[in-house]
């Protein structure tokens, strides 16, 4: 499979700091992207998705940035909380047809307090 | 509203074994894929069923296959189970072939001894 053999990287963070976490793709082809966000002992949980032909996309405390050229995805949380303590992975779809989502390795996201 | 449910749990079994996990999709959602999680890395993309239909496979051996019900839930099977398969296996569903967001249920942990 994909990703044999790679490790997590970690980013620690001071609750109330703001957090960047950055993901390649690999697809220049892939045209949506989500970042999900992973709890030990649970599945994924969606946090924001964007599409090829926007840059920018904000939620609530969270921002996802799409630069096509270098193919490179970024997560803006703000003001991290502890609560967001968690593996985040961005994943890319490149098949027009279903969610054939191919997952970057995750980053490991620890708030201090 | 149900969310995506898989079953067991937890599963331990011997080398050599056989092992079959379960997933039921989100009611009015037809497509039904499964990832591999080995510890500490990324998810794996194993299988895409849609309408009763294998769509799509990643990089793994056959001795991993499954299949999709009327009712869209899903069965994953591993067989000859090996060391190295031991892994949170997770089921997600989506609304339709094409459709982006897809949903993760909290996953099984197999345990291969």
């Amino acid at each position: 499979g994909e990703n044999v053999g790679l490790h997590l990287p970690t980013l620690s963070v001071q609750e109330g700091d703001n957090s960047i976490i950055n993901c390649a793709y690999s697809n220049s082809a892939s045209d949506y992207f989500i970042w999900y966000k992973q709890e030990s002992g649970k599945g994924p949980q969606f946090i924001i998705d964007i599409r090829s032909n926007m840059d920018k996309r904000q939620g609530q405390r969270v921002t996802v940035l799409l630069n096509k050229t270098v193919k490179h995805l970024s997560l803006q949380i703000a003001a991290t909380q502890p609560g967001d303590s968690a593996v985040y992975f961005c994943a890319e779809n490149p098949s027009p047809r279903g969610n054939k989502l191919v997952f970057g390795a995750g980053t490991i996201l620890r708030v201090k307090s | 509203e149900a969310g995506v449910t898989q079953s067991p749990t937890h599963l331990i079994k011997t080398r050599g074994q056989q092992a079959t996990l379960r997933c039921s999709p989100i009611s009015g959602h037809t497509s039904v894929y499964w990832y591999q999680q080995a510890l500490g890395l990324g998810l794996q993309f194993l299988l895409w069923y849609d309408e009763g239909e294998e769509r799509n496979r990643g990089n793994f051996p056959p001795r991993f296959s499954g299949r999709q019900f009327p009712n869209y839930s899903s069965e994953l099977n591993v067989n000859a189970l090996e060391l190295e398969d031991s892994a949170l296996y997770l089921c997600a569903s989506s609304l339709r072939e094409g459709s982006t967001e897809a949903f993760f249920g909290q996953g099984t942990r197999l345990t291969v001894v």
